[in-house]
């Protein structure tokens, strides 16, 4: 499995917006790139996923690089809620079979200060 | 909307105990999934079931069994609890992405 590589935290303010890096560089072409969060004893919630072009959803934003070796997710304006552990996980785009697990790293923890 | 339950939600056990952590799915999903979790760490897959009918290894199945009873259920089994066991235990389901998850099993193993 391609690999990826976060920092290990960041922190923030309330309502500032936030860049979570990700670097990819041993990403396949056929590797879509997710992003998934875990809040404080629950478990993980899906928050986002691309291929090759920039996404948007209700949650957060995904900036792919142009060579995708790398990716930034985007929390536009940060609240208090948004405080936790953030996973950015490659997966082949044949989801069926072996193809569909996912392997997580140990994310980065995201805080945010009122 | 239920999603992925999982029960008990808290457990604690006796090296040597057996038990079944239940997950059911109101998805109609194909996959489901079980990891474990422990303190500081990301989660790891223990076992997987692409559909139902079939299940895999993932990359700590050892100490372990599993059973997909259907399409809606996918059962993890620890036969002889040991503590390296004591973790937090994660059911997930897709199909195929983006997998949803339970609110997971603390687990206790004394």
């Amino acid at each position: 499995d391609a690999k990826t590589t976060q920092p290990n935290s960041m922190e923030s303010n309330e309502e500032e917006p936030v860049h979570l890096p990700c670097n990819h560089s041993t990403i396949s072409g056929t590797d879509y790139i997710h992003w998934y969060r875990q809040l404080p004893s629950q478990g993980p919630e899906y928050v986002i996923h691309g291929l090759t072009s920039n996404v948007n959803n209700r949650m957060a934003s995904l900036a792919i690089a142009e060579d995708r070796k790398s990716s930034t997710l985007i929390l536009h304006r940060a609240t208090l809620r948004d405080a936790a552990v953030y996973y950015c996980i490659l997966r082949e785009a044949h989801y069926t079979g072996a193809n569909s697990k996912l392997t997580f790293g140990k994310g980065i923890t995201l805080s945010v200060r009122p | 909307n239920a999603g992925v339950t999982q029960t008990p939600k808290f457990q604690v056990l006796k090296t040597g105990q057996s038990m079944t952590l239940q997950c059911a799915q109101d998805m109609n999903h194909n996959s489901m999934y079980w990891y474990r979790q422990d303190p500081g760490m990301g989660l790891r897959l223990i076992y997987y079931s692409a559909s139902e009918g079939t299940t895999d290894k993932g990359e700590v199945p050892n100490g372990y069994n599993v059973s997909r009873l259907n399409k809606r259920e996918f059962s993890l089994r620890l036969e002889s609890a040991a503590p390296s066991q004591t973790s937090v235990y994660f059911c997930a389901s897709s199909d195929p992405a983006p997998q949803h998850f339970g609110d997971g099993t603390r687990l206790s193993i004394l």
